[in-house]
């Protein structure tokens, strides 16, 4: 399969505990993006990648949260302290240029409980 | 805050039907994309339509475009009960980062 793959597909995690999500791109792809999505609602940016480069985040990111793509490859994202409002699907998608198609994987759903 | 907002907000229809659904946005964009989501899974790339094109087909998909009303509609014909999805269209904002997502339209084919 050479689609956008994340692992694990489901996280449950007490509050309080640290979480990290990895998402491997479609190989070609240089760029790489994560969303966040609630119940019912469309997807949120929350940060890309050019190769290795972090090039956006959005307020949505807070301080918990740090993504890195050492050697522009497979991404992490991690989550600190977990809070009941980090549960969500977090949704990581790639394309090979600034305007093209965005290819997303399957998402990794986290309940904080 | 979302770029892009989706109308109807549901739809069910008969199997055989053809649905349309209708995106509008409120800022300049380089392209808009629709995409299917099956309940509790990842987006599915249906089309993407770039600011320069008013119409584009795909199976029995068609999207169009009007910059003018900063608007876009999803036409899925024949529909069947596998169509049953949500159906979310994104745009960039102008520049080239991130998407931007509606809420999304749920659809629901009936056999």
């Amino acid at each position: 399969d050479t689609g956008v793959s994340q692992d694990p597909r489901h996280k449950i995690t007490k509050r309080g505990q640290n979480v990290t999500f990895r998402c491997d791109p479609i190989s070609e792809h240089n760029r790489l993006y994560w969303y966040r999505q609630t119940l019912g609602q469309g997807p949120e940016f929350l940060t890309y990648f050019q190769n290795e480069a972090q090039l956006e985040k959005s307020r949505l990111l807070s301080d918990r949260f740090s993504a890195e793509r050492p050697k522009g490859s497979f991404s992490t994202l991690e989550i600190q302290r977990t809070e009941q409002g980090d549960s969500a699907m977090y949704l990581c998608a790639s394309s090979s240029g600034s305007f093209d198609e965005q290819y997303f994987g399957p998402g990794t759903r986290l309940t904080v409980t | 805050s979302q770029q892009g907002e989706e109308d109807p907000q549901a739809l069910s229809i008969q199997e055989g039907e053809n649905a349309t659904m209708n995106c509008s946005y409120k800022t300049s964009i380089n392209n808009l994309q629709w995409y299917r989501q099956n309940s509790g899974r990842g987006l599915v790339h249906l089309i993407l339509i770039r600011s320069n094109e008013r119409e584009k087909h795909s199976g029995r998909l068609r999207v169009t475009l009007d910059t003018s009303k900063k608007s876009s509609s999803l036409l899925i014909t024949a529909s069947r009960a596998a169509d049953t999805a949500s159906y979310f269209c994104a745009t960039d904002d102008g520049g080239y980062n991130k998407l931007i997502f509606g809420a999304g339209t749920r659809l629901a084919v009936h056999p």
